[in-house]
């Protein structure tokens, strides 16, 4: 299996701030690499897929970046509903597996 | 908008099946790829497996022994069937779609249902 490893776990920011959240994937995955926003009792919902491509209807603030094992998310000015938990995800190859997920909390 | 919604038990007990049903709405469940996964309580998203419309599955090895997934094109609906639960089936279960073959990105999501298992 591709383990997804992301990082930090945690991280405290403010309304308005940059925020980038790393994925690293234990064997290159190219560029099939999605990013997903989870919150508590709500579907999760898909950012960027390819790595590098965003979701229709996904705000701008919202970019990914990277191929081969090293992939950022970044959310360019932190707006309140983005307090979530982020996930990576590869779907290169079965499994699909998951990063453990950042949460993003208020500073 | 498509719009997928999971149902069935909420309670299973240790040993017996756990049988859930995935209603696809505001789309056709031609040629897309359907998918299940789980979030245990406070761990992260597992990939259960996925079904395309044809019929073809692909499972996640750790849970293949266990499970089967199918559709039901005339009703829009897509089944899991995990065999032989033990507590730690215990999960938000989720259906998915992927659109397309080519990122297998998940657009669509049901809003989960616990199902707890627990004699």
């Amino acid at each position: 299996d591709i383990q997804m490893t992301q990082s930090p776990s945690s991280l405290s920011a403010s309304v308005g701030d940059s925020v980038t959240i790393t994925c690293r994937a234990s064997q290159s995955i190219s560029t099939y690499l999605n990013w997903y926003q989870g919150k508590p009792g709500k579907a999760p919902k898909v950012l960027i897929y390819g790595a590098s491509n965003l979701q229709s209807g996904v705000p701008s603030r919202f970019s990914g970046s990277g191929s081969g094992t090293d992939f950022t998310l970044t959310i360019s000015s932190l707006q309140p509903e983005d307090f979530a938990t982020y996930y990576c995800q590869q779907s290169l190859s079965i499994p699909w597996t998951f990063g453990q997920g950042t949460k993003v909390e208020v500073k | 908008q498509v719009q997928l919604q999971e149902s069935g038990p909420g309670l299973v007990k240790p040993s017996e099946t756990l049988s859930l049903t995935c209603t696809v709405s505001g789309g056709s469940l031609s040629y897309h790829y359907w998918s299940w996964i789980r979030q245990p309580p406070g761990e992260g998203l597992e990939w259960i497996g996925y079904i395309y419309y044809s019929g073809s599955t692909y499972y996640n090895p750790s849970l293949k022994s266990r499970l089967t997934i199918s559709t039901d094109t005339s009703k829009n609906q897509f089944f899991l069937r995990l065999d032989s639960v033990t507590a730690a089936d215990t999960a938000v279960y989720y259906c998915a779609r992927a659109p397309d073959r080519k990122w297998l990105r998940l657009d669509s999501w049901g809003q989960g249902t616990l199902v707890t298992v627990s004699s």
